[in-house]
């Protein structure tokens, strides 16, 4: 079964520095994809980035990348120079790419603090 | 922006009535899917429509219902509302090519 595990619950990162949101994913499919959204306090799902299992370079989205490695079953999310408005949940997620439903497996998340 | 619009933003019911969520999805977007996330956890997949028909659903029992209409609005429908039905109500719509799936805003539930 797809199981996505992030171990962060909450993280407190000084404003302007880098910061690194762990994810590691378990699936028995060749193809899937793995996602991050950002989601503030107003509820919405904001999609950040997007990586394919076949993608061999690592996604980037302006100041977003995604740090994956297959061997390990990890897709960490970076935030370089990080801003106060970066302050949100963070969930990874995973979609494969065999099901006929378009079905996405969240997990529980990181709440991110960024201190001014 | 996302082009994908839910109604209405809150909502308050009491136990063992029934409600209806809408979703206004993107023009051209077959797919739509609802999601139910509880207070600190990640969303939960509820079921998909494709093009009218659902085609894929969670471990959500039948209560739980769902309609998509041609014009890509689509409706959850929840009856003999329990107390751990509160959540926030998500509904994603993803084109039929293209990794993305993108949601609206999300309807809170309170049930009382």
């Amino acid at each position: 079964a797809q199981k996505i595990t992030q171990t962060q619950p909450g993280m407190f990162v000084q404003e302007k520095e880098a910061v690194t949101l762990d994810c590691t994913y378990d699936t028995s499919d060749q193809s899937y994809g793995l996602f991050w959204y950002k989601q503030p306090s107003s509820g919405e799902m904001i999609f950040l980035i997007y990586q394919g299992s076949y993608d061999e370079q690592n996604a980037t989205e302006g100041r977003y990348s995604l740090n994956f490695q297959k061997a390990r079953k990890s897709a960490n999310l970076v935030i370089s120079a990080s801003q106060l408005g970066d302050s949100a949940m963070y969930f990874c997620a995973m979609r494969e790419g065999q099901s006929m439903v378009d079905k996405i497996i969240f997990g529980k998340g990181t709440r991110l603090h960024i201190l001014p | 922006e996302t082009g994908v619009t839910q109604s209405p933003t809150h909502l308050i019911k009491t136990r063992g009535q029934q409600v209806t969520l809408r979703c206004s999805s993107q023009s051209g977007h077959n797919t739509v899917s609802w999601y139910q996330q509880a207070l600190g956890q990640g969303p939960q997949f509820i079921f998909q429509y494709y093009r009218e028909e659902e085609n894929g659903r969670g471990n959500f029992p039948p209560r739980f219902s769902g309609l998509q209409f041609p014009n890509y609005s689509s409706e959850l429908n929840v009856n003999a509302l329990e107390l751990d039905d509160s959540a926030l109500y998500l509904c994603a719509s993803s084109p039929d090519r293209g990794p993305e799936a993108f949601f609206g805003q999300g309807t809170r539930l309170t049930v009382v």
